[in-house]
């Protein structure tokens, strides 16, 4: 079966520091792969999508970025956290998004 | 920009009740989805409708795509507290983007 893990689950940054997030898929091949960020108690926002390798599709200006390095690894990053990059962060993955996503457990990022 | 509106935002009702969450928008979806997401959790799929007018059951749940594919609904049949979380729609388009609406903040008292 497929499993999809993030990590970290909760981070504390200070404002200017850089992040790093990952996310890694196991048991299927050429995930399409996903970044959202939820407010508290609210939507997902759509950050990024990847449908391969080396493959990234933005759906929002702003200072993160992602990365797809392999497969079934999609790694978000930032070189300078704002304070506005606060909020919980999901990874996930679909064979194909018409049937659904699948979600990872979360990262809670907290800049100070 | 593709939207979805979820209705209503917030909702407390007493267990046995019933209740209806809406999920509407002026664009065309191949599909549209429903997770339900507890707090600190990833959002967990629930059903997705992929057909006009298409109504799908799960227990007490029904889930029904509007016949033009632009809206949905989700009726909770006898609430009970284990139904208590956020639910959310979300519409696949014909890219791999799938958009989320701004969530329905469902609680049930005993």
């Amino acid at each position: 079966s497929q499993t999809i893990h993030q990590w970290p689950a909760t981070l504390v940054q200070p404002v200017g520091s850089p992040l790093s997030l990952e996310c890694t898929v196991e048991g299927t091949s050429n995930p399409n792969l996903y970044w959202y960020r939820q407010a508290a108690g609210r939507g997902l926002q759509l950050l990024f999508y990847s449908v391969g390798i080396g493959q990234i599709s933005s759906e929002v200006p702003q200072n993160l970025s992602a990365s797809r390095p392999q497969d079934r690894q999609f790694i978000l990053s930032s070189k300078k956290l704002l304070l506005s990059d606060s909020g919980f962060y999901l990874c996930a993955w679909s064979a194909a998004v018409r049937r659904g996503v699948y979600f990872g457990e979360g990262s809670w990022l907290t800049v100070v | 920009t593709q939207l979805l509106e979820q209705s209503p935002q917030f909702l407390s009702i007493q267990e046995g009740e019933n209740l209806t969450v809406y999920c509407n928008s002026s664009s065309v979806f191949s599909s549209l989805q429903w997770y339900r997401q507890e707090p600190g959790e990833g959002p967990v799929l629930l059903v997705t409708v992929v057909t006009g007018g298409e109504v799908k059951k799960l227990k007490r749940l029904t889930f029904q795509f509007g016949d033009a594919r632009k809206d949905s609904s989700l009726h909770i049949t006898a609430a009970q507290p284990g139904d208590t979380g956020l639910y959310l729609c979300a519409g696949a388009d014909s890219s791999y983007k799938l958009i989320f609406g701004s969530g329905t903040r469902l609680l049930v008292r005993p």
